[in-house]
């Protein structure tokens, strides 16, 4: 199975930051990988697909970079609504793995 | 729009089965497999398995082998996943979800999620 590992776990920042999320992927995925936010009590909402397409409707504050192995999740400008807990997916082959998370909370 | 609707909230005994339903609206639902998703409680998530809806062939991860059964109706357009023998550690919310592509749009094996249910949870106590 491919292990995808995600830093930070927990990550503070205050409204306007610039924030960036890694994860890694113990394998190469190419560009095999999506974002997801997800929200207390809700189900996960795709941020980015294919390592660095933006999902129809996300701000343009969110950004994905990498292929391979490394791959980022960047907020330009933190907004309110951005806190929440942030995951990884590699879909280059079954069974599918996610990162562990990256809670970002408010400062 | 594109839909999919899960059944409610469940408290099972361990040992006991459960029956979660996942009813699908607004795409043609033979033409997408279904996932299943596991999250348990403040914890990441975790891939279960698939089905194709056209034919009923599932796939399941390792771990969900012979635990795990996934089924559909293509009548009312519903998948099932029944986990049986239940444990403590099988408490959890678990979502359904679907592809982003379709089997003849990209490639039905690389495909993220859009969009999922809204989550059952499954809690396993005695």
């Amino acid at each position: 199975d491919i292990q995808m590992t995600q830093s930070p776990s927990t990550l503070s920042a205050s409204v306007g930051d610039r924030v960036t999320i890694t994860c890694r992927a113990s394998q190469s995925i190419s560009s095999w990988l999506a974002w997801y936010q997800q929200k207390p009590g809700k189900a996960p909402k795709v941020l980015i697909y294919k390592a660095s397409n933006l999902e129809s409707g996300v701000p343009s504050r969110f950004s994905g970079s990498g292929s391979g192995t490394e791959f980022t999740l960047t907020i330009s400008s933190l907004q309110p609504d951005d806190f929440a807990t942030y995951y990884c997916q590699q879909y280059n082959s079954y069974p599918y793995t996610f990162g562990q998370g990256t809670k970002l909370e408010i400062k | 729009q594109v839909q999919l609707v899960q059944s409610g909230a469940e408290v099972k005994k361990p040992g006991a089965s459960v029956n979660i339903s996942c009813k699908a609206s607004g795409y043609t639902f033979t033409s997408y497999y279904m996932h299943w998703v596991r999250q348990a409680p403040g914890q990441g998530l975790e891939w279960m398995g698939l089905i194709n809806p056209s034919v009923g062939i599932t796939s399941y991860a390792q771990k969900f082998q012979g635990r795990v059964t996934m089924t559909r109706d293509m009548s009312t357009s519903t998948v099932y996943m029944e986990p049986s023998s239940l444990r403590s550690e099988d408490t959890a919310v678990y979502y359904c979800a679907r592809p982003y592509y379709d089997f003849w749009s990209g490639s039905p094996d690389r495909n993220w999620f859009d969009p999922w249910g809204q989550g059952t949870l499954v809690t396993v106590s005695s």
